[in-house]
Protein backbone atom coordinates (compact mmCIF):
# COMPACT_ATOMS: atom_id res chain seq x y z
CA UNK A 1 0.00 0.00 0.00
CA UNK A 2 1.11 3.68 -0.84
CA UNK A 3 2.11 5.73 2.08
CA UNK A 4 0.90 9.48 2.72
CA UNK A 5 1.90 11.51 -0.75
CA UNK A 6 2.63 14.76 -0.37
CA UNK A 7 4.24 17.28 -2.82
CA UNK A 8 6.31 18.79 -3.68
CA UNK A 9 8.86 17.69 -1.66
CA UNK A 10 10.89 21.14 -2.34
CA UNK A 11 9.87 24.55 -3.01
CA UNK A 12 11.53 27.58 -3.26
CA UNK A 13 9.59 31.00 -3.53
CA UNK A 14 9.62 34.42 -2.89
CA UNK A 15 8.48 36.49 -0.16
CA UNK A 16 4.97 37.66 -0.79
CA UNK A 17 4.28 34.32 -3.41
CA UNK A 18 1.62 32.15 -2.76
CA UNK A 19 2.45 28.41 -2.06
CA UNK A 20 0.09 25.19 -1.60
CA UNK A 21 1.14 21.76 -0.54
CA UNK A 22 -0.73 18.85 -1.15
CA UNK A 23 -1.10 15.78 0.58
CA UNK A 24 -2.91 12.90 -0.39
CA UNK A 25 -3.78 10.50 3.03
CA UNK A 26 -3.42 6.74 3.21
CA UNK A 27 -6.68 5.39 1.58
CA UNK A 28 -9.25 4.63 4.07
CA UNK A 29 -7.48 6.32 6.94
CA UNK A 30 -10.23 9.27 8.31
CA UNK A 31 -7.94 11.52 9.81
CA UNK A 32 -5.52 13.97 8.66
CA UNK A 33 -2.95 16.49 10.22
CA UNK A 34 -0.71 18.76 9.06
CA UNK A 35 2.55 19.65 11.14
CA UNK A 36 5.71 21.79 10.48
CA UNK A 37 9.08 21.62 11.61
CA UNK A 38 11.35 24.44 12.67
CA UNK A 39 14.57 23.89 14.34
CA UNK A 40 13.28 26.85 16.71
CA UNK A 41 9.92 25.16 17.55
CA UNK A 42 10.30 21.46 16.75
CA UNK A 43 6.68 19.89 15.56
CA UNK A 44 3.78 21.92 15.96
CA UNK A 45 0.60 20.65 15.06
CA UNK A 46 -1.23 23.60 12.61
CA UNK A 47 -4.58 21.65 12.28
CA UNK A 48 -6.13 18.20 11.62
CA UNK A 49 -9.33 16.97 10.14
CA UNK A 50 -11.64 13.75 10.63
CA UNK A 51 -13.85 12.94 8.03
CA UNK A 52 -12.80 16.05 5.44
CA UNK A 53 -14.19 18.25 8.00
CA UNK A 54 -11.71 20.90 10.26
CA UNK A 55 -11.63 19.65 14.14
CA UNK A 56 -8.82 21.81 15.72
CA UNK A 57 -7.51 24.67 13.74
CA UNK A 58 -5.41 26.98 16.55
CA UNK A 59 -2.37 25.93 15.50
CA UNK A 60 -2.32 27.61 12.38
CA UNK A 61 0.29 30.78 12.99
CA UNK A 62 -2.01 33.47 11.24
CA UNK A 63 -4.93 34.19 8.49
CA UNK A 64 -2.27 33.76 6.10
CA UNK A 65 -2.49 30.05 6.67
CA UNK A 66 -5.48 28.32 5.66
CA UNK A 67 -6.28 24.10 5.08
CA UNK A 68 -8.96 22.54 2.82
CA UNK A 69 -10.25 18.80 2.66
CA UNK A 70 -12.34 18.92 -0.44
CA UNK A 71 -12.47 14.67 0.08
CA UNK A 72 -10.97 11.94 1.23
CA UNK A 73 -8.21 11.85 -0.86
CA UNK A 74 -6.95 14.70 -0.98
CA UNK A 75 -5.75 18.05 1.38
CA UNK A 76 -4.06 21.32 0.68
CA UNK A 77 -2.60 23.74 3.13
CA UNK A 78 -1.86 27.25 1.71
CA UNK A 79 0.53 29.98 2.97
CA UNK A 80 -0.61 33.49 1.01
CA UNK A 81 1.52 35.54 1.20
CA UNK A 82 4.09 33.31 2.26
CA UNK A 83 7.39 35.03 4.48
CA UNK A 84 11.02 33.87 5.01
CA UNK A 85 9.44 32.88 8.96
CA UNK A 86 7.39 29.98 6.82
CA UNK A 87 10.49 28.00 5.80
CA UNK A 88 10.06 25.01 7.74
CA UNK A 89 9.51 21.23 6.70
CA UNK A 90 5.61 20.41 6.41
CA UNK A 91 4.82 17.50 7.20
CA UNK A 92 1.19 15.77 6.26
CA UNK A 93 0.35 12.74 8.47
CA UNK A 94 -3.19 10.35 8.53
CA UNK A 95 -4.53 8.10 11.01
CA UNK A 96 -7.80 5.43 11.51
CA UNK A 97 -10.52 5.45 14.04
CA UNK A 98 -9.83 2.99 16.55
CA UNK A 99 -12.71 1.10 18.21
CA UNK A 100 -10.65 1.05 21.92
CA UNK A 101 -9.47 5.12 21.74
CA UNK A 102 -10.81 8.08 18.88
CA UNK A 103 -7.61 7.20 16.66
CA UNK A 104 -4.94 5.41 16.68
CA UNK A 105 -0.85 5.45 15.49
CA UNK A 106 -0.28 8.61 12.78
CA UNK A 107 1.43 7.80 9.48
CA UNK A 108 3.86 10.69 8.38
CA UNK A 109 4.19 11.28 4.57
CA UNK A 110 7.69 12.30 3.47
CA UNK A 111 7.34 16.16 4.09
CA UNK A 112 7.74 19.25 2.10
CA UNK A 113 10.34 21.62 2.51
CA UNK A 114 9.61 24.73 2.28
CA UNK A 115 12.66 28.20 1.58
CA UNK A 116 10.75 31.31 1.13
CA UNK A 117 13.44 34.12 0.37
CA UNK B 1 -1.51 18.81 30.65
CA UNK B 2 0.59 15.83 29.38
CA UNK B 3 3.95 16.57 28.47
CA UNK B 4 6.93 14.28 27.07
CA UNK B 5 10.23 14.87 28.32
CA UNK B 6 13.71 13.49 26.58
CA UNK B 7 16.42 14.61 28.36
CA UNK B 8 19.14 13.20 26.33
CA UNK B 9 19.67 15.59 23.34
CA UNK B 10 22.31 13.76 21.53
CA UNK B 11 23.67 10.58 22.03
CA UNK B 12 26.04 8.06 19.99
CA UNK B 13 26.83 4.80 19.54
CA UNK B 14 29.63 2.15 18.32
CA UNK B 15 28.31 -0.33 15.26
CA UNK B 16 26.84 -3.27 16.80
CA UNK B 17 26.50 -1.77 19.96
CA UNK B 18 23.60 -1.56 21.87
CA UNK B 19 22.09 1.73 22.96
CA UNK B 20 19.20 3.15 25.02
CA UNK B 21 17.18 6.07 24.72
CA UNK B 22 14.99 7.93 27.71
CA UNK B 23 11.66 9.30 27.43
CA UNK B 24 8.96 10.40 30.57
CA UNK B 25 5.60 11.46 30.34
CA UNK B 26 3.11 13.28 32.62
CA UNK B 27 -0.13 12.17 32.76
CA UNK B 28 -3.48 11.56 34.66
CA UNK B 29 -4.79 9.51 31.96
CA UNK B 30 -5.37 5.79 32.00
CA UNK B 31 -5.38 4.69 28.65
CA UNK B 32 -2.78 5.50 26.24
CA UNK B 33 -0.44 5.11 23.31
CA UNK B 34 3.36 5.53 23.17
CA UNK B 35 5.35 5.85 20.67
CA UNK B 36 8.69 6.12 19.08
CA UNK B 37 9.35 7.65 15.41
CA UNK B 38 12.33 8.04 13.72
CA UNK B 39 13.87 11.35 11.62
CA UNK B 40 16.81 9.64 9.29
CA UNK B 41 18.57 13.23 7.38
CA UNK B 42 15.93 12.06 4.85
CA UNK B 43 13.75 13.83 7.27
CA UNK B 44 11.07 11.35 6.99
CA UNK B 45 9.22 10.66 10.25
CA UNK B 46 9.01 6.61 10.59
CA UNK B 47 7.20 4.48 13.34
CA UNK B 48 9.79 2.40 15.01
CA UNK B 49 7.58 1.10 17.66
CA UNK B 50 4.26 1.44 19.45
CA UNK B 51 3.06 0.29 22.49
CA UNK B 52 -0.75 0.42 23.90
CA UNK B 53 -0.83 1.59 28.19
CA UNK B 54 -2.92 -1.23 29.16
CA UNK B 55 -0.38 -3.84 27.83
CA UNK B 56 2.15 -5.12 30.11
CA UNK B 57 4.10 -7.10 27.80
CA UNK B 58 6.97 -4.30 26.53
CA UNK B 59 6.54 -4.32 22.57
CA UNK B 60 9.63 -5.21 20.20
CA UNK B 61 10.08 -4.96 16.45
CA UNK B 62 13.60 -6.69 15.50
CA UNK B 63 16.45 -5.22 16.90
CA UNK B 64 13.92 -2.34 18.98
CA UNK B 65 12.31 -2.93 21.84
CA UNK B 66 10.92 -0.68 24.88
CA UNK B 67 11.20 -1.00 28.80
CA UNK B 68 7.83 0.45 29.61
CA UNK B 69 7.42 1.26 33.27
CA UNK B 70 3.91 2.74 33.67
CA UNK B 71 4.15 3.30 37.13
CA UNK B 72 7.35 5.59 37.01
CA UNK B 73 5.89 6.55 33.44
CA UNK B 74 8.78 5.94 31.75
CA UNK B 75 9.14 4.32 28.30
CA UNK B 76 12.82 3.45 26.82
CA UNK B 77 13.60 2.45 23.61
CA UNK B 78 16.47 0.05 23.35
CA UNK B 79 18.52 -0.58 20.12
CA UNK B 80 20.10 -3.91 20.22
CA UNK B 81 23.14 -4.67 17.18
CA UNK B 82 22.74 -0.96 15.96
CA UNK B 83 23.36 -0.30 12.36
CA UNK B 84 24.63 2.99 10.84
CA UNK B 85 21.26 3.42 9.12
CA UNK B 86 19.93 3.42 12.59
CA UNK B 87 21.81 7.23 12.89
CA UNK B 88 18.74 9.69 12.74
CA UNK B 89 16.73 12.09 15.63
CA UNK B 90 14.21 9.72 17.10
CA UNK B 91 11.42 11.53 19.00
CA UNK B 92 9.36 9.96 21.74
CA UNK B 93 5.42 10.60 21.66
CA UNK B 94 2.31 10.31 23.73
CA UNK B 95 -1.55 9.87 22.63
CA UNK B 96 -4.26 9.54 24.82
CA UNK B 97 -7.39 7.37 24.05
CA UNK B 98 -9.23 10.68 24.57
CA UNK B 99 -7.80 12.88 22.09
CA UNK B 100 -6.52 12.71 18.78
CA UNK B 101 -3.11 14.54 18.60
CA UNK B 102 0.38 13.65 19.24
CA UNK B 103 1.98 15.09 22.11
CA UNK B 104 5.95 14.58 21.02
CA UNK B 105 9.24 15.13 23.19
CA UNK B 106 11.91 17.13 21.86
CA UNK B 107 13.92 14.04 20.68
CA UNK B 108 17.13 12.61 20.75
CA UNK B 109 20.37 12.47 18.37
CA UNK B 110 21.56 9.50 18.25
CA UNK B 111 24.66 8.95 15.84
CA UNK B 112 26.00 5.43 15.16
CA UNK B 113 29.59 5.72 14.29
CA UNK B 114 31.68 2.61 12.49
Amino acid sequence: DAGVIQSPRHEVTEMGQEVTLRCKPISGHDYLFWYRQTMMRGLELLIYFNNNVPIDDSGMPEDRFSAKMPNASFSTLKIQPSEPRDSAVYFCASSLTSGRSRTDTQYFGPGTRLTVL
Amino acid sequence: AQTVTQSQPEMSVQEAETVTLSCTYDTSENNYYLFWYKQPPSRQMILVIRQEAYKQQNATENRFSVNFQKAAKSFSLKISDSQLGDTAMYFCAFMSYNTDKLIFGTGTRLQVFP
